[in-house]
């Protein structure tokens, strides 16, 4: 699986957008993008996945490069709620056999009053 | 989505002993489960994937004698420290992969299980 970049924290004052990016430039055609969200002291949570489509969903919307070397999560109206550590991650889909998911070192979000 | 839990919350064992965490999915049948462990600000690292009614499959630099992983139905993995010593304190947590799930083959996390050996 491809490895990926993010920036190890961000701030983001309440009510704004929160921009996560992501730089995935090994990234082969058949790997998908993905982002998991996991916030202090419990399991991580799926926010949304994509191919080459942006994609859209009632968490987050997620941007990908027309080259797909890199990527850009989206919270449109970040609240406190979404302090949490955000891991982007890029693997192969399989239909059979084990999808496990390697989790890098993420981006920690700061939600600001 | 669908759920997973763990059981116990969170455990402290004295070192020596063994310990048995338990994963369930609740509202669907998982055919393969992981366990991951966690260490204070660090990132999540997969220790094993478990098949249904098959042998656990550990990554590099596991002890498979000392994390015992069953998988015995499609509704439950356990994972045993045995022998737990302070350096096996730390977060573990479980996900199910769904049988027959869509496309994009999401995976469902734990709240995980908090480890602590004196």
């Amino acid at each position: 699986d491809a490895k990926t970049t993010q920036p190890p924290s961000m701030d983001c004052a309440e009510g704004r957008a929160a921009n996560l990016p992501c730089n995935h430039s090994t990234i082969s055609g058949n790997e998908y993008v993905y982002w998991y969200r996991q916030i202090h002291s419990q399991g991580p949570q799926y926010i949304i996945h994509g191919l080459k489509n942006n994609e859209t969903n009632e968490m987050a919307s997620l941007i990908i490069t027309e080259d797909r070397k890199s990527s850009t999560l989206i919270l449109p109206h970040a609240t406190l709620r979404d302090t949490a550590v955000y891991y982007c991650i890029v693997r192969v889909l399989h239909q059979t056999g084990a999808n496990n998911l390697f989790f890098g070192t993420g981006t920690r979000l700061t939600v600001i009053p | 989505g669908a759920v997973v839990s763990q059981h116990p919350s969170w455990v402290i064992c004295k070192s020596g002993t063994s310990v048995k965490i338990e994963c369930r999915s609740l509202d669907f049948q998982a055919t393969t489960m992981f366990w991951y462990r966690q260490f204070p600000k660090q990132s999540l690292m997969l220790m094993a994937t478990s098949n249904e009614g098959s042998k656990a499959t550990y990554e590099q630099g596991v002890e498979k004698d000392k994390f015992l992983i069953n998988h015995a139905s499609l509704t439950l993995s356990t994972l045993t420290v045995t022998s737990a010593h302070p350096e096996d304190s730390s977060f573990y947590i479980c996900s199910a992969r769904v049988f027959g799930a869509p496309s994009y083959n999401e995976q469902f996390f734990g709240p995980g299980t908090r480890l602590t050996v004196l």
